[in-house]
């Protein structure tokens, strides 16, 4: 299957910075990524759809501005949580591909992120 | 909306058992079906699908069947084993968005 690379695997940053976290599709283009948020033993919650060359669309209840998403190319988005808060600690996932009904989704490694 | 219910969590069973994990689904149309691994501090990975019904997706011994009836997707396996621990979740595709709808997630544990 295709391959979605997330990076990095896990980050520890303190209150008010910013974060930067990657998501590449390694051997096929993808105009759209998916960002999901995972609590701990939860499900995983879909935050917004990146689409190359445009702007994210965002679900409803997650903060645009607090939750940046760039998709600048047809192999990569970057999610940017800025000024980072504790109860932004969390597993954050990306995944590309499924755009059709009976396609799979390829999803990244996950990035912890822990907000000190 | 759509939805997807998974079985409450952890399972707990030995090796060699028979596993079953509930899923049934709420959805408008004609969904396709999804189980998910993931195993500790990675990312998901597809174990089988099923795009319409009365499909059986199947992969590395787990099974499962679309069930348009009682809209189930139960994931069944004849022995597990201890590398089987892990989460596993339910999700549904239901048009062409790739917008995955996920159940809750079942924590499988298998002692030897």
């Amino acid at each position: 299957g295709a391959v979605v690379s997330q990076h990095p695997s896990w980050v520890i940053c303190k209150s008010g910075t910013s974060v930067k976290i990657e998501c590449r599709s390694l051997d096929f283009q993808a105009t759209t990524m998916f960002w999901y948020r995972q609590f701990p033993k939860q499900s995983l919650m879909l935050m917004a759809t990146s689409n190359e060359g445009s702007k994210a669309t965002y679900e409803q209840g997650v903060e645009k501005d607090k939750f940046l998403i760039n998709h600048a190319s047809l192999t990569l988005s970057t999610l940017t949580v800025t000024s980072a808060h504790p109860e932004d600690s969390s597993f954050y996932i990306c995944s590309a591909g499924g755009l059709t009904i009976a396609t799979e989704a390829f999803f990244g490694q996950g990035t912890r992120l822990t907000v000190v | 909306g759509d939805s997807v219910t998974q079985m409450e969590g952890p399972v707990t069973l030995s090796e060699e058992a028979f596993l079953t994990i509930n899923c049934t689904y709420t959805a408008t149309g004609y969904p396709s079906l999804f189980w998910y691994v993931q195993y500790p501090g990675e990312g998901l990975q597809l174990l089988l699908k099923a795009t319409k019904a009365d499909d059986k997706g199947s992969n590395k011994g787990f099974e499962a069947t679309y069930r348009k009836e009682t809209t189930s997707f139960h994931l069944e396996k004849g022995s597990v084993q201890v590398s089987d621990s892990a989460v596993y979740f339910c999700a549904l595709n239901g048009g062409n968005t790739g917008k995955l709808i996920f159940g809750q997630g079942t924590t499988l544990q298998v002692k030897p």
